[in-house]
Parts: C-alpha cells; structure tokens; sequence
C-alpha cells in the first residue's frame, strides 16, 4: 500500500526565516503535487512535478522532486504571514487518484 | 465554467438519516472523483468515474455510500443511515482525459451528524 509522510505536521515559523516542508512516498509514482488549504476551505493546486529532478517556483515558494529518493520538497522563503495555511503533497501512482500526505499545518507569526 | 461546484456546502444530519451531495464538475472533463477528508487529515480517495462508469472505489466506500454519474456529468454521493464517523468534509474533483490529467477540486461539502 502507498503511503506518503509529510513531515514536519506543525511547523510555527517567524516571518522572513526560511524552511522546508519534506514528503516521502513509499512506492514509485508517476507524479507529485503540492497542494494549499485554508480553514475550511478546498484544496488549491500549487504545482505539479512530472519528472525526476523537476523544480518549480512561484513566489516564494519552491518545489523539488527526487524520484530516486522518493522525496519532495516545498521550500518556503522569507515566509510572510499570507503563507499560514495547510500544505500538502499527493502522490498519483498511475492509478487515477490521489493519495494524500497528512498535511504540514504552517504558521507564520509577524 | 466556474469550477467544480458542490451543493450544499454543508449538511447537518441527525444519525440514521440518508443525505446527498452534488458535484457539478467542469465542463469539458470527463473523469471525476470523490474524497473525503476528516478533521486534521489528508483527503482519502473514496470512488472515481470516467464519463458515467464508475471504475474504481476504496474500501472506505461501505455499503452505506453509493455514487453515480448517470449521464456522464454530475454525481450525487448518498450516504444511508448515517453515523457520526460519517462526519467529514466530502470533496469532488474533476480532470481531463488524458497523460497529463490534473485535478480541480470543488469547495467540499462539510458534513455534520448529530
């Protein structure tokens, strides 16, 4: 069974300073996302990584994919309080859906 | 097209009560899903269509739980005889046929069972 760990799941941060949200799969996938959520709210896709190696940014938001390691990365930097919300990574291992990391619950205090 | 749009967007039930959800997914895509997600957790797959045929479900969809599509676009999600464990938020989400299909998902439906 697949199983994808996020880590850390609470994350309290000040903002400016810089960190990394890290999620582990457990089997081969076909690809990654990263995902945002606010309080009572859907999900908001924040990219999609397709290959091994693949990084995307936006804003101050970077992520990596290691397909080798079956490791992705969000990289927050200078984080500012617009960024507090819930992140999570979903893996898709070519069957049609999405499974689901526990979520990193970010806080970003002034 | 505005999106994935789910109806309602909350539901408070008493146990034992039958409900349904909506989702209306975007237009052009074909194939959609189902997750529900409960409070401090990821959302958990529960079933997924590709135009009306419904071709996978999870475990998680006891025989309580019944979807369907029936003309390829909307579905409705039926929950018989709720519990309290029912209690979650339900998402759909919607994506093209195709290599590349990523999925856009709806607000949810937040249901509550008293």
């Amino acid at each position: 069974e697949l199983k994808v760990e996020q880590n850390p799941l609470f994350l309290s941060m000040q903002e400016g300073k810089n960190y990394t949200i890290y999620c582990n799969y457990s089997t081969t996938s076909d690809r990654l996302y990263w995902y945002r959520q606010d309080p009572g709210k859907s999900l908001e896709s924040l990219f999609v990584l397709l290959s091994n190696g693949a990084v995307k940014q936006e804003g101050r938001l970077m992520a990596s994919l290691d397909t080798k390691a079956r490791l992705s990365t969000l990289h927050i930097t200078a984080a500012v309080h617009d960024l507090s919300a819930t992140y999570f990574c979903a893996v898709e291992p070519g069957a049609q859906k999405l499974v689901f990391g526990q979520g990193t619950r970010l806080t970003i205090n002034p | 097209d505005t999106g994935v749009s789910q109806n309602p967007r909350h539901k408070i039930t008493k146990r034992g009560q039958n409900v349904t959800f909506r989702c209306d997914p975007i237009s052009e895509h074909n194939r959609l899903y189902w997750y529900r997600q409960t409070l401090g957790q990821g959302p958990e797959f529960l079933t997924y269509f590709q135009n009306e045929a419904q071709l996978e479900k999870s475990r998680l969809l006891s025989d309580r739980f019944s979807a369907e599509r029936p003309k390829g676009s909307f579905s409705t999600l039926e929950i018989q005889r709720t519990e309290q464990g029912d209690s979650a938020m339900y998402l759909c989400a919607s994506s093209r046929q195709g290599v590349f299909t990523e999925a856009f998902f709806g607000q949810g439906t937040r249901l509550t069972v008293v």
